[in-house]
This record gives C-alpha cells, structure tokens and sequence, in this order.
C-alpha cells in the first residue's frame, strides 16, 4: 500500500536557525497537506498543495510540492519558539481512492530559545 | 462555528473490554474520518464515513468498527480491548467540494484511550 515517508524524525535548532522536514511517497499523489500539532495538541492543518511543482508560502514557512507529485518539503526560516511541534505531511494516492490520507510519521522540532 | 468535539476525553478501560467513542464534526461537513495515534507508529487512518457510508478502511483488525448517522456524528467501536490499543483516537471531519480532492481535516481534541 501507499507509504509516506518524513524525514527527519527529530531536529532541534537554535531560535533563528532554519528547518526543513522532507516527505517521499512510494506513489504518485494527487495532493499533499501538511499540518501542525502542538505538545498535547491535535493536528492543524496549514496548508493543501495540489499542482506539480507547486510552491506556496505563509510568512516565514514555505511550501513545495515536487515535479512528479512524489515528495514535498516544508521549510522554515529563522525559527521562533512558536515553531515548536510535529510537523506531519498526509497525501491522497493519485488515482486511488481519495477518502484516505496517508500520513508520515512527522518531524518533531524543538527549537532552543 | 463550533469545531469538532469528541467524547470522552479520557476513558480507562481493561483488557476484553469494549469502548465507543463519540464524534460531532463541525456543522455543514460531511465526511468524517478517525485516526489512531500512537508514539510509535504516528497517525494511522482508520475509516472515513461520508453520508452514512463508509468509503475507505485502514488496515486495522474487525475490532474497529464505526458508523455514521444521519447529522453525521459519527461514532467508533472497539471491541476485545487489547493492550496495544492504547492511544489517542482522533477524528477529523471534512467540508467535500471535490471528489477528487481530500479536503482539509479539522481535527477534533482526541480521546485518549488507556487500556489496562
């Protein structure tokens, strides 16, 4: 079945550094999310990428989508401590059916004040 | 507008057991999906129902089971408890515009289920 794969699993960062979380599908998706959930919070989504080769930003986190719709990254620059979380890819299997999300195991980042 | 609410927030229980855990999606969505999270094994899809149907199953054992009704509350059945099947259930419901599109999740608070 359709695997989603994050790396990585931890990253810790100064305060001011930058982070990147990257997400590889075995499949061809036809949409990837990603969301955010706090320490003892639950998943908030930020953002749906749909297009090939897509890319989108929200203030300092930018979002891409790659060519063959198998792999995505969020990246943020200069962290701040409200960054502090799991970051979790989800995608719908591209010609599958596409009432399932398949998600990645996320990447926990700790960021040092 | 209300997001999404579960019940209970935390429910112990003990092996052989069953449980039900209760879910009201935010008022409009009708697709309504639940995930098991655990630390070792990340956010696993369970099912999602969508007008009273159930349209997609993860891989999970028959012990799991759900329902949708027609105010598309939603509600999922453990039976047999076992030890392994502690975790945080979430549900998350979905606004469907496109069919070919999975929506956005809103994800309701979780209940944390311990089984001892």
């Amino acid at each position: 079945g359709q695997q989603v794969m994050q790396i990585p699993q931890y990253q810790h960062v100064q305060e001011g550094e930058d982070f990147t979380t990257y997400c590889n599908s075995s499949t061809t998706l036809s949409n990837i999310q990603w969301y955010k959930q706090r320490p003892g919070g639950h998943p908030v989504f930020l953002i749906q990428l749909v297009k090939s080769g897509e890319v989108k930003k929200q203030k300092r986190l930018t979002f891409q989508f790659g060519e063959a719709k198998k792999n995505s990254s969020l990246h943020i620059t200069a962290t701040q401590t409200t960054d502090v979380g799991t970051y979790f890819c989800a995608g719908t299997n591209s010609g599958g059916s596409n009432y399932k999300l398949t998600f990645g195991k996320g990447t926990l980042l700790t960021v040092n004040p | 507008k209300a997001g999404v609410t579960q019940t209970p927030r935390y429910l112990i229980k003990t092996r052989g057991q069953q449980v039900t855990l209760s879910c009201s999606p935010i008022s409009g969505h009708r697709s309504v999906s639940w995930y098991q999270q655990t630390p070792g094994q990340g956010l696993q899809f369970l099912f999602e129902y969508f007008s009273e149907t159930q349209r997609n199953k993860g891989n999970f054992p028959g012990r799991f089971s759900g329902r949708q009704f027609s105010n598309s509350r939603s509600e999922m059945n453990v039976s047999t408890l076992e030890l392994g099947d502690s975790a945080l259930y979430l549900c998350a419901s979905s606004l469907v515009l496109d069919s070919r599109i999975y929506n956005e999740q809103f994800f309701g608070p979780g209940t944390r289920l311990t089984v001892l």
